[in-house]
């Protein structure tokens, strides 16, 4: 079956810059999604087309393409945004949808 | 405003049936792609099935042949049909709307979840 991987962990500090990557073989053919969640709460959307912010996210949170690697990036990062975050895309075929594994964001 | 709630999980035994709801307000839920997605105590999100406006339905391997989703135009709201339910299966589902049809979209809004629980 499909799978997407994205670290287990990455670690900041407040002020500094987190990239967290999302690598799969079908990333070209399909957006990717990112999904910030906290404990206890239902995921909420942060990214979407691969670039695309939704309204009410920060403008310190950005996504990227290239290839088969889809990147999170949250700039200046500041410890209300310490959660797990999830990339979301398909399979090849469009049919399927298929999370990554999830990256816990620890700020320093 | 948009809503969804879920409803309808609990303690089930191993082997045994239960159906979970997500009531859906703001959005009708016959003209838009409706998924359910499970997330089990302290891992990753997992993707269960996905209904589309067409009333075609997928689903992950793991739970095919076993889970059924369905919706109810006049009620605007979701279900999915667990049988034959496993150890595994326990998990927080929570339902979600799926934008940017025809390609496979992003999940938003989400609801807050239904927690069900299969053990003896």
């Amino acid at each position: 079956s499909y799978e997407l991987t994205q670290p287990p962990s990455v670690s900041v500090s407040p002020g500094q810059t987190a990239r967290i990557t999302c690598s799969g073989d079908a990333l070209p053919k399909h957006y990717a999604y990112w999904y910030q969640q906290k404990p206890g709460q239902a995921p909420v959307l942060v990214i979407y087309k691969d670039s695309e912010r939704p309204s009410g996210i920060p403008e310190r949170f950005s996504g990227s393409s290239s290839g088969t690697t889809v990147t999170l990036t949250i700039s200046g990062v500041q410890a209300e945004d310490e959660a797990d975050y999830y990339c979301q895309s398909a399979d090849s075929a469009g049919t399927y949808r298929v999370f990554g594994g999830g990256t816990k964001l620890t700020v320093l | 405003e948009v809503q969804l709630v879920e409803s309808g999980g609990g303690l089930i035994q191993p082997g045994g049936s239960l159906r979970v709801t997500c009531a859906v307000s703001g959005f009708p839920v016959s003209n838009n792609y409706m998924s359910w997605v499970r997330q089990a105590p302290g891992k990753g999100l997992e993707w269960v099935s996905v209904i589309y406006i067409s009333g075609s339905t997928y689903y992950a391997d793991s739970v095919k042949g076993r889970f059924t989703i369905s919706r109810d135009n006049s009620k605007n709201t979701l279900y999915l049909q667990m049988d034959s339910l496993r150890v595994e299966d326990t998990a927080m589902y929570y339902c979600a709307r799926e934008s940017g049809a025809p390609f496979v979209g992003w999940f938003d809004p989400w609801g807050q979840g239904t927690l069900v629980t299969v053990s003896s």
